[in-house]
């Protein structure tokens, strides 16, 4: 059973608006969370991250929210713009043992000029 | 800097042949791991390491082995090749410490194809 999931395979959205990527967990003992993004034959690359300790965390355009109680994150990108256009895959692990990533199914996303 | 270096690209076998899957790292990292993607699961840990000699198990080992005797390189090997094990497999390395602790840095990819 996936201990990382990311609901929406695919989502599409005008360029310059915002896009939300959502992630859900299901251990509770997970506190540590990254995104990654994918091109089309290039490995995942990492993108932003957040600890346990915050709820949010900034970096440019991009925002990670975290909700603890509802085992849930959000990666939300404003503005969007076409060259954002990859899969995104949320991944999980403890700090106890962060070498253990659990990955998400990822999310395709589309930014239409 | 070449960073995490992976060999072959791409690879077709058939079922019951044997393979192994190269994985080299030029960042001095101390942890190397392998995944495995398919569709609709995201990427799945086969076997990490910590460090040279020491290895041990992800979610999906089964079919898989692997060793680490030098820091840059930790290859895995399929020893008897199933269908099931048709994927895309990308080693990644990263290291304690940073801004960004444990942050993965992966290869390009390695397709694999068992007939």
């Amino acid at each position: 059973d996936q201990q990382v999931k990311q609901n929406s395979p695919s989502l599409s959205v005008q360029e310059g608006r915002i896009s939300i990527l959502n992630c859900d967990y299901t251990n509770s003992m997970f506190d540590y969370f990254l995104w990654y993004k994918k091109y089309p034959a290039e490995g995942p690359t990492f993108l932003i991250s957040i600890s346990s300790i915050k709820d949010k965390n900034e970096d440019g355009r991009f925002t990670v929210f975290l909700n603890k109680s509802a085992k849930h994150l959000s990666l939300h990108i404003v503005p969007s713009q076409p060259g954002d256009s990859a899969v995104y895959f949320c991944a999980a692990s403890s700090l106890y043992n962060f070498n253990k990533f659990y990955f998400g199914s990822g999310t395709k996303l589309n930014v239409k000029p | 800097n070449a960073g995490v270096t992976q060999t072959p690209k791409f690879q077709v076998l058939k079922t019951g042949q044997s393979m192994t899957l190269q994985c080299a790292q030029d960042m001095n990292h101390e942890y190397m791991s392998w995944y495995r993607q398919d569709p609709g699961m995201g990427l799945r840990l086969i076997h990490y390491s910590v460090g040279a000699g020491i290895t041990d198990q992800g979610e999906v080992p089964n079919g898989y082995n692997v060793s680490r005797s030098t820091t840059e390189d930790f290859p895995l090997r399929l020893l008897s090749a199933a269908p099931s094990q048709t994927s895309v497999y990308f080693c990644a390395s990263s290291y304690e410490g940073g801004s960004n602790t444990g942050e993965l840095f992966f290869g390009e990819g390695s397709r694999l194809t068992v007939l």
